[in-house]
């Protein structure tokens, strides 16, 4: 079954609102993907968390991950059009595991 | 460089059909893994390559499902007897060593079995 959830599953936001989208695992994660979808294109890689508590930044975007390393989020600051698309999280469940387990992603919509 | 190409783009088969899918990774990229998305979900894994020889597995949903990869470049996802419950976008990624590098996805096919 989904061992990887994240919500929500569609969040509709006015440009330059933020956006938040959760990511949790019933298991303990060895690390953390997320990728971004394109409305009719593939997965691209946005960023990796390896270490408990890790906060990363990527201009608008602040990616997080839990102390106990079951959660993780991202953040959008001040939206724009091009942030549309779908995020997903994906992670290792086991340490040492090729195995990425996506989670079923948020859709984003954005009213310019 | 060139990135990961899938074919064919799309394809439509019928229910009981033999279907091949082909994935180009990246060149020098080790590790090929194969993902299969139905529509409102995240991708779902099915296996996962280091060089030749398949590493994982364990996300082949039946005897149905075989993938090779011959040379360690090139791999073929194979669906026999297709079921209707078979269709969904098929994905490729690949990534220099496996581990704990990012992936890099291919454009997709699209299978239809009616």
């Amino acid at each position: 079954g989904q061992q990887v959830m994240q919500i929500p599953q569609y969040q509709h936001v006015q440009e330059g609102e933020d956006f938040t989208t959760y990511c949790n695992s019933s298991t303990t994660l060895s690390n953390i993907q997320w990728y971004k979808q394109r409305p009719g294109g593939h997965p691209v890689f946005l960023i990796q968390l390896v270490k408990s508590g890790e906060v990363k930044k990527q201009k608008r975007l602040t990616f997080q991950f839990g102390e106990a390393k079951k959660n993780s989020s991202l953040h959008i600051t001040a939206t724009q059009t091009t942030d549309v698309g779908t995020y997903f999280c994906a992670g290792r469940l086991i340490q040492g595991a090729q195995k990425l387990v996506f989670g079923q992603g948020t859709r984003l919509t954005i009213n310019p | 460089g060139a990135g990961v190409s899938q074919t064919p783009s799309n394809k439509v088969t019928e229910k009981g059909k033999y279907v091949e899918l082909r994935c180009d990774p990246i060149s020098g990229h080790t590790a090929l893994y194969w993902y299969r998305q139905s529509l409102g979900q995240g991708p779902e894994f099915l296996i996962y390559f280091q060089g030749t020889g398949a590493a994982d597995d364990s996300g082949l949903p039946n005897d149905r499902f075989f993938a090779v990869r011959p040379e360690g470049s090139v791999s073929t996802l194979k669906i026999q007897r297709t079921e209707r419950g078979d269709s969904a976008v098929y994905l490729c990624a690949s990534s220099p060593w496996g581990g704990f590098d990012e992936q890099f996805f291919g454009p997709g096919t699209r299978l239809t079995v009616l």
